[in-house]
């Protein structure tokens, strides 16, 4: 079992839909959450971090944990083109790695 | 703030030769990894550095590629020599500490012939 896991995707919702990606993780001790967005050739650009549990909110953008369930989201809303990219969610996990899933490509069409 | 700063963005090299790849972190982050990330994959941690530290290096190979960081700041990863599977991009990225925000470079894009 990989420590972090993602749907691969493709997904793809209309322009100013909800676009909802999620991510487990098999660390219990894991104690930080992140979510980046790449763009094609591109690196990682850190869009969200979260370490409780419950919801944190930045404009459009919602991260959702439940360490419980060992589960972690990212809610966009108004998906807008410019949201069309990988996006790869990291965790930090027991051996203080911070590792990341093979990410979840998404498509807003216009 | 400068961001993390890598060079070189490119690289094309025949298998055999060796490589080196430089890394300035952002100033003050103590934490520094290094990735390799394969086409529509994500990144895979190759090392992390604590200050100078090398503290998780279980997934380098070991036979080819070394990392240092000196006066824990900037960084090199050299692979010496090369082979054909080890064409990729190579991430370095930084945070302040510990399961913090990490923040990533430009990447280096290896290409072995």
């Amino acid at each position: 079992q990989k420590e972090v896991e993602q749907n691969s995707g493709p997904l793809s919702v209309p322009e100013g839909a909800i676009a909802s990606l999620n991510c487990t993780y098999s660390d219990r001790g894991s104690q930080s959450f992140f979510w980046y967005r790449q763009y094609s050739g591109k690196s990682p650009e850190l869009i969200m971090s979260i370490y409780s549990n419950g919801d944190k909110e930045d404009g459009r953008f919602t991260a959702q944990l439940n360490k419980a369930s060992q589960y972690v989201s990212l809610l966009i809303r108004d998906s807008q083109p410019s949201d069309s990219a990988t996006y790869l969610c990291a965790v930090n996990t027991f051996d203080n790695d911070m590792r990341f899933g093979a990410g979840t490509r998404l498509t807003v069409k216009p | 703030e400068a961001g993390v700063v890598q060079s070189p963005r490119y690289k094309i090299i025949e298998k055999k030769q060796p490589v080196a790849f430089w890394c300035n972190p952002i100033s003050g982050h103590n934490t520094l990894y290094w990735y390799l990330q394969n086409l529509g994959q994500g990144p895979e941690l190759l090392i992390r550095y604590e200050n100078e530290e090398a503290v998780d290096d279980s997934q380098l190979p070991k036979d080819r590629f070394s990392a240092e960081r000196l006066k824990g700041v900037d960084s090199t990863l050299k692979i010496q020599p090369a082979e054909l599977g080890d064409s990729a991009v190579y991430l370095c990225a930084s945070s302040l500490r510990l399961y913090t925000e990490a923040f990533f470079g430009q990447g280096t894009r290896l290409t072995v012939v």
